[in-house]
């Protein structure tokens, strides 16, 4: 089934470790973003890519950077985390995200607790 | 950027249409107004979409307001399986044309 593959599904990472969640799209889609959400709270934009090579911030960027080596693949990558980056991370992707009429995939999540 | 306002949370009888209402009073002439909705913390689902006229797809129906300031979703028939949290936005042009979420409705539907 095409779509996005998030993984891992859950983590538990020691505060101060460093980690990268992994997000595949077989769509050929040239955006790719990620969100976070806290607990009751909506999805915040921590980083985008409307292309393969090119990155930027989104909301909440500090502490997460990102790569877009290919159109697949758009990893996130904790260096050193915190606590307070516990949360529920969310890949998504766009065709073409200019255009109106072209929706939005998202993966299932990874849950990551930083303790 | 243009925000969204919705209620936080709604009620709605299993069978009843449900109306989830949404404010976007300072959205462009340009822009469109999306919904997609949470279930149980799974990743958001597509709903749908529209500009300035009136929606309808297999999922529900968007009523768009002459100005364009405010929208409705409707859910015609109400099922237990259609409680999540609704979401009404509007993209963000200078990050990508991100989605920009707010806190969304949270709809519960009763047997």
């Amino acid at each position: 089934t095409a779509g996005i593959t998030q993984a891992p599904t859950s983590q538990i990472l020691a505060a101060g470790r460093s980690m990268t969640l992994r997000c595949t799209q077989d769509m050929r889609h040239n955006a790719m973003y990620w969100y976070r959400q806290d607990l009751g709270l909506g999805l915040r934009l921590i980083h985008y890519s409307n292309t393969a090579g090119t990155t930027g911030k989104g909301e909440v960027p500090d502490g997460y950077s990102v790569s877009r080596a290919n159109t697949d693949d758009f990893p996130l990558t904790l260096a050193s985390a915190v606590p307070s980056q516990t949360s529920v991370y969310f890949c998504a992707s766009s065709e073409r995200p200019g255009t109106p009429n072209y929706g939005y995939t998202f993966g299932s999540g990874t849950r990551l607790t930083v303790v | 950027d243009a925000k969204t306002t919705q209620p936080t949370s709604m009620d709605c009888a299993e069978g009843r249409a449900a109306n989830l209402p949404c404010n976007h009073s300072t959205i462009s002439g340009n822009e469109y107004v999306y919904w997609y909705r949470q279930i149980h913390s799974q990743g958001p689902q597509y709903i749908i979409h529209g500009l300035k006229n009136n929606e309808t797809n297999e999922m529900a129906s968007l009523i768009i307001t002459e100005d364009r300031k405010s929208s409705t979703l409707i859910l015609p028939h109400a099922t237990l399986r259609d409680t999540a949290v609704y979401y009404c936005i509007v993209r963000v042009r200078n990050s990508g044309y991100a989605l920009n979420f707010g806190k969304g409705t949270s709809l519960l539907v009763t047997p």
